[in-house]
C-alpha cells in the first residue's frame, strides 16, 4: 500500500478564495482524522471519521471549515473563504482500529499559505 | 493550563550522546501514551507506545511512563544522525480517539 496519499502537496492562494484539500487513506483503515500543524499550537485535531460517519468535528475552527468523507477511500477538508491564520500544514491520517491505543498513519501533509 | 506540555526547545547533541526528552500532562484519565517521529516536511510516524505506567524498550529506544507524576520520558541511546527530527509526545485516554499531542522537541544529532 503506498500510504496515506494527501493532494495537494502544497497550496497557495488569496485571501477569500475557496480551498480544497484531499485526502487517500490507507485500504481497510475505517478511521480517518484530519489534524492542523502550526509552530504557535502544534498538532490540533480537527475532526475524525469512522466508515465514512464524521463522529467528532468539535476541533473544527469555525463554520468556514467543512469535512466530507463520500466514500471509504477519499476524504476532503474545504476552508470557505480562507483567511490569513489558515496557513497551516494539514495532515490526513488513517487507522485501522482508532487511535486510541494503536498506531495513526500520517500523509505527507498539505502545506497551505493564505496571502 | 495546556493538557499536555512539552518543551519545544531544540536540542543538538553529539553523535553517540543520550536523548532525553519528556512531556508533563495535567488529565488523569490519559492511559495511552505514545511518542511520534517527524521528520522535516514529512508526516509524523509512530515511534513507540506504552499503556498505563511503566518503561517499554524497543532498540535503542526506551519510554517511560509515571503515572503519579503525570510524567512521560524519551530516551534515545547511541544517538545516530539519522535520529535527528522532532518527537512528539501524544497521549489519550483508552478507546479515545482525540489524540492529544505536545508541541514537538526538534532534536539534531551532530556527526
Amino acid at each position: 500500500d503506498a500510504g496515506v496519499i494527501q493532494s495537494p502537496r502544497h497550496e497557495v492562494t488569496e485571501m477569500g478564495q475557496e480551498v480544497t484539500l484531499r485526502c487517500k487513506p490507507i485500504s481497510g483503515h475505517d478511521y480517518l482524522f484530519w489534524y492542523r500543524q502550526t509552530m504557535m499550537r502544534g498538532l490540533e485535531l480537527l475532526i475524525y471519521f469512522n466508515n465514512n460517519v464524521p463522529i467528532d468535528d468539535s476541533g473544527m475552527p469555525e463554520d468556514r471549515f467543512s469535512a466530507k468523507m463520500p466514500n471509504a477511500s477519499f476524504s476532503t477538508l474545504k476552508i470557505q473563504p480562507s483567511e490569513p491564520r489558515d496557513s497551516a500544514v494539514y495532515f490526513c491520517a488513517s487507522s485501522p482500529y482508532g487511535t486510541g491505543g494503536t498506531e495513526a498513519f500520517f500523509g505527507q501533509g498539505t502545506r497551505l499559505t493564505v496571502v | 493550563q495546556k493538557e499536555v506540555e512539552q518543551d519545544p526547545g531544540p536540542l543538538s547533541v553529539p553523535e553517540g550522546a543520550i536523548v532525553s526528552l519528556n512531556c508533563t500532562y495535567s488529565n488523569s484519565a490519559f492511559q495511552y501514551f505514545m511518542w511520534y517521529r517527524q521528520y522535516s516536511r514529512k508526516g509524523p510516524e509512530l515511534l513507540m507506545y506504552t499503556y498505563s505506567s511503566g518503561n517499554k524498550e524497543d532498540g535503542r529506544f526506551t519510554a517511560q511512563v509515571d503515572k503519579s507524576s503525570k510524567y512521560i520520558s524519551l530516551f534515545i541511546r547511541d544517538s545516530q544522525p539519522s535520529d535527528s527530527a522532532t518527537y512528539l509526545c501524544a497521549m489519550t485516554p483508552y478507546g479515545n480517539n482525540r489524540l492529544a499531542f505536545g508541541k514537538g522537541n526538534q532534536v539534531v544529532v551532530i556527526p
